[in-house]
């Protein structure tokens, strides 16, 4: 079966500009979530949606948004971007509790 | 405030030994627990996970024990191999919750 499909794999930003990063879940999988990965912090919580829901979400500000459509494809939207936003953003598709698949991430840099 | 912790950034062992990788946890709410391999630049690949009402679950090369009473697990490879150098992650979930809190990673290195 397909996997996780994230896109896209690479990104640069200038500061102040805003992104938007695509995740495309395992089919039959309506739960997605996002994770953000920098070297200081580790994998960070980001949100959670199910059936176009947001479900849950971690502790960063406001510029971080994201939303699922109605096929369960799901978007996160930075604004605002600063130098700290660089990272490895990742996807993750659940059916069920503890059945988590990652995409291969979007690695973004901002300058 | 980190809920789950790997205190050991780094790990070497020889090939065909024992790898042992640990993780503890301070959150009593947790109740699933998983490890996942990474390389940089790629997504976790899932490896193995254990459920609060176990203690051990077995796939394979790969073993995980759970200590609720010591809110510690542990990972343990027999035999490691060559291919299974990487960055390990611990990560929980509490019930119902599909938000995965991760350790900071154990970078495992087997010499062949």
């Amino acid at each position: 079966k397909a996997g996780v499909t994230q896109t896209p794999r690479y990104l640069i930003k200038t500061r102040g500009q805003q992104v938007t990063l695509s995740c495309s879940p395992i089919s039959g999988h309506r739960s997605v979530s996002w994770y953000q990965q920098t070297p200081g912090q580790g994998l960070q919580f980001l949100f959670e949606y199910f059936s176009e829901t947001q479900r849950n979400k971690g502790n960063f500000p406001g510029r971080f948004s994201g939303r699922q459509f109605s096929n369960s494809r799901s978007e996160m939207n930075v604004s605002t971007l600063e130098l700290g936003d660089s990272a490895l953003y990742l996807c993750a598709s659940s059916f069920y509790q503890g059945d988590y698949t990652f995409g291969s991430g979007t690695r973004l840099t901002v300058v | 405030d980190q809920q789950v912790k790997q205190n050991s950034p780094s790990l070497s062992v020889q090939e065909g030994r024992i790898s042992i990788l640990n993780c503890d946890y301070t959150n009593s709410m947790f109740d699933y627990f998983l490890w996942y391999k990474k390389y940089p630049a790629e997504g976790p690949t899932f490896l193995i996970s254990i459920s609060s009402i176990k203690d051990k679950n077995e796939d394979g090369r790969f073993t995980v024990f759970l200590n609720k009473s010591a809110k510690h697990l542990s990972l343990h490879i027999v035999p490691s191999q060559p291919g299974d150098s990487a960055v390990y992650f611990c990560a929980a979930s509490a019930v119902s919750n599909y938000k995965l809190t991760f350790g900071k990673g154990t970078l495992l290195t087997v010499n062949p």
